[in-house]
């Protein structure tokens, strides 16, 4: 079945620091690719998504590419806030699950002064 | 205004009690969603609806039951309730499958 694989944390970085966490994903079809953040003690919150290879998601100074031919959705910031401490998710959604999310196992990051 | 909303935010009951969560959304979505996030932060779909349907059903124990009213509301219940209940229960919306899922603040289970 379809599932994803995203690295482990947790990751510690500095403020301004490039920050990237590692996505891949195995499904059959096209599917959508996702990436969700959870604050400390909250919901989930879209971050980006990509719906098609070749695509870029991109939002608040994230960026992920959805790369058919590596089967990958790797997240990158150029440079990152101590506000960007969170839990990040990568997901797929596909026709093959009824369209549920299929969550990796979340990266923790830290990010200290 | 809050689209997707779950009560109780925290719920903390005794092992064997019934319980029942509830989640609205004012999306308009016809899609709904229940999800369970464990211990280690893992997310897992339980059930999903469309329309008042029910379209996902993963391996779940048959305690827990879901009842959608109306296309606004999914709400789940919980029979006899096991320690491993416990656990962050997510409700999530989207216009049709495969587009973008809101997800509500989730509801702290603790089964003692």
């Amino acid at each position: 079945g379809d599932s994803v694989t995203q690295m482990e944390g947790p990751v510690t970085l500095s403020e301004e620091a490039f920050l990237t966490i590692n996505c891949t994903y195995t499904a059959t079809g096209y599917p959508s690719l996702f990436w969700y953040v959870q604050y400390p003690g909250e919901g989930l919150q879209l971050l980006l998504k990509a719906t098609k290879a070749d695509d870029k998601g991109s939002n608040k100074g994230f960026e992920a590419t959805y790369r058919k031919e590596t089967t990958s959705f790797h997240l990158e910031k150029g440079s990152v806030q101590v506000s960007d401490s969170a839990v990040y998710f990568c997901a797929l959604s596909g026709s093959n699950s009824g369209y549920a999310l299929n969550f990796g196992k979340g990266t923790s990051l830290l990010v200290t002064p | 205004d809050t689209a997707v909303s779950q009560t109780p935010k925290y719920l903390v009951t005794q092992m064997g009690n019934d319980k029942s969560i509830k989640c609205e959304q004012n999306l308009g979505h016809d899609t709904m969603y229940w999800y369970k996030q464990d211990s280690k932060k893992f997310l897992k779909i339980m059930f999903s609806y469309n329309n008042k349907e029910l379209i996902i059903n993963e391996t779940v124990p048959n305690r827990f039951s879901p009842k959608s009213p109306d296309k606004a509301h999914l709400n789940l219940h919980i029979n006899s309730l096991e320690l491993g209940d416990s656990a962050v229960y997510f409700c999530a919306s989207s216009q049709k499958g495969g587009e973008t899922q809101y997800f509500g603040p989730g509801t702290r289970l603790l089964v003692l």
